[in-house]
């Protein structure tokens, strides 16, 4: 099955409050990313998160990382119609493993 | 600093032909990756490339693709004798290092295949 499983798959919110997506993976990491992408665009970074870090922010993005239960959350506070857009976390190796992605829609 | 880039952005192509997707990373980065993304699903890796050397190939089709990422120029991905199934998006990314796990990949803006 595939790893970096997001959760859930579609939400929508109305501007103003925050969204949860969730993130799952299988095997130990060295670090998680986090990826937003606008539709028919590339991929934007947003944060990366390291194994020993259990919470890390960034403007109105927050991550947490759960090692002993092998997921990581994102919140976006105070959501915005800007943020709508495809969110997928991603186990680091070499290479990236992406999960299938949260779409979120932000209302306006 | 230019980002990523890709071209085309988008190319069609019919049953047989042959597509050449080409990627030039940010600069000063060497390495590269290749990444396919079908509609509504996540990205998968396809391979890792360091100038003139393929690092890993293991989410490469074993046939009809092929890539490569010379001393000069763009790195290149080729898919021969195209299908319908080829269709989808192909992402490039690059990074300054490749410690695995702790550097960030940047990525272009895909070249959306189409074959008809």
């Amino acid at each position: 099955s595939q790893q970096g499983e997001e959760d859930p798959q579609a939400l929508s919110i109305q501007e103003g409050e925050n969204a949860t997506m969730n993130c799952s993976y299988k095997t130990s990491i060295n670090n998680l990313q986090w990826y937003r992408q606008n539709s028919g665009r590339g991929l934007v970074h947003l944060i990366l998160i390291r194994s020993n870090e259990r919470e890390k922010h960034s403007g109105r993005l927050r991550v947490t990382l759960d090692t002993s239960k092998k997921s990581s959350s994102l919140l976006i506070t105070a959501s915005r119609a800007a943020d709508t857009a495809s969110y997928f976390c991603a186990e680091a190796g070499n290479m990236l493993t992406f999960g299938g992605g949260t779409r979120l829609m932000v209302k306006p | 600093n230019a980002g990523v880039m890709q071209n085309p952005r988008h190319l069609v192509r019919r049953r047989g032909q042959e597509a050449r997707l080409r990627c030039s990373p940010m600069k000063g980065h060497s390495h590269v990756y290749w990444y396919r993304q079908l509609p509504e699903e996540g990205l998968k890796f396809m391979v890792y490339l360091q100038k003139e050397n393929i690092i890993d190939e293991s989410g490469m089709p074993k046939e009809r693709f092929s890539a490569e990422f010379p001393k000069e120029g763009p790195s290149i991905l080729r898919i021969q004798q195209v299908v319908r199934g080829d269709s989808a998006a192909y992402f490039c990314a690059s990074s300054l290092t490749g410690r695995g796990g702790t550097d960030t990949q940047y990525f272009g803006p895909g070249t959306r295949l189409t074959v008809l």
